[in-house]
């Protein structure tokens, strides 16, 4: 029962490197949502989906990309890493009308600007 | 836009000490609200929920009510454990059609033998 999974776990980049995180959810999810974890922060949205081939902003989606071409997949990229950039990054999931239904999370990605 | 407030911590207690962190929210209709659970080096787990106005949300001795007149969630347990020593987040997903959750910023919890 793989739920959410994301690779890499950890990954340590230099300023200006590229890097693409992968979210992959075999629960036939409809959303899916990439937030980045700060130090007294709490959780932000970057970005999300509400289906395959769709994709929106969320609250700080500056420096990243997205791209949702297969259902399971949600793709989070960085085209040139800042040390702003150094979090812990989080994909969750849930099904199409589940607003009342708790978001699955992955185990998250630790990554470190240089 | 939709804002959640939680209690600041960190909290220390005593094993079997009472526990309570509090949750207050701003959001227009009607949200439904959430605590997660991290524990150390680990992603998100749902501790509990509620969907409506007065609904109570329980799981593993944890107790949160759904106020709407106070716009409050509050987090308690009568008796912590050492296992309990982790981060909690409360959690709100308000209206509109994409079910974006707003969090909270987080409360470390450390309980001592």
């Amino acid at each position: 029962n793989a739920g959410v999974t994301q690779t890499p776990k950890f990954r340590v980049l230099k300023t200006g490197q590229s890097m693409t995180l992968l979210c992959a959810q075999d629960m036939n999810h409809e959303y899916m949502y990439w937030y980045r974890q700060d130090p007294g922060m709490g959780l932000r949205l970057i970005h999300y989906s509400v289906g395959e081939g769709t994709t929106a902003k969320g609250e700080v989606p500056d420096g990243y990309n997205v791209s949702r071409l297969k259902k399971q997949n949600f793709l989070l990229g960085l085209e040139s890493a800042a040390p702003s950039q150094t979090s812990v990054y989080f994909c969750a999931s849930i099904p199409l009308g589940g607003g009342s239904q708790p978001q699955h999370f992955g185990d998250g990605t630790r990554l470190s600007i240089l | 836009g939709d804002s959640v407030t939680q209690m600041e911590g960190p909290v220390t207690l005593s094993e079997e000490a009472f526990l309570t962190i509090n949750c207050t929210y701003t959001a227009t209709g009607y949200p439904s609200l959430f605590w997660y659970v991290q524990y150390p080096g680990e992603g998100l787990q749902l501790l509990l929920k509620a969907t409506k106005a007065d609904d109570k949300g329980s799981n593993k001795g944890f107790e949160a009510t759904y106020r709407k007149e106070t716009t409050s969630f509050h987090l308690e347990k009568g008796s912590v454990q050492v296992s309990d020593s982790a981060v909690y987040f409360c959690a709100l997903s308000g209206g509109g059609s994409n079910y974006k959750l707003t969090f909270g910023k987080g409360t470390l919890l450390t309980v001592n033998p």
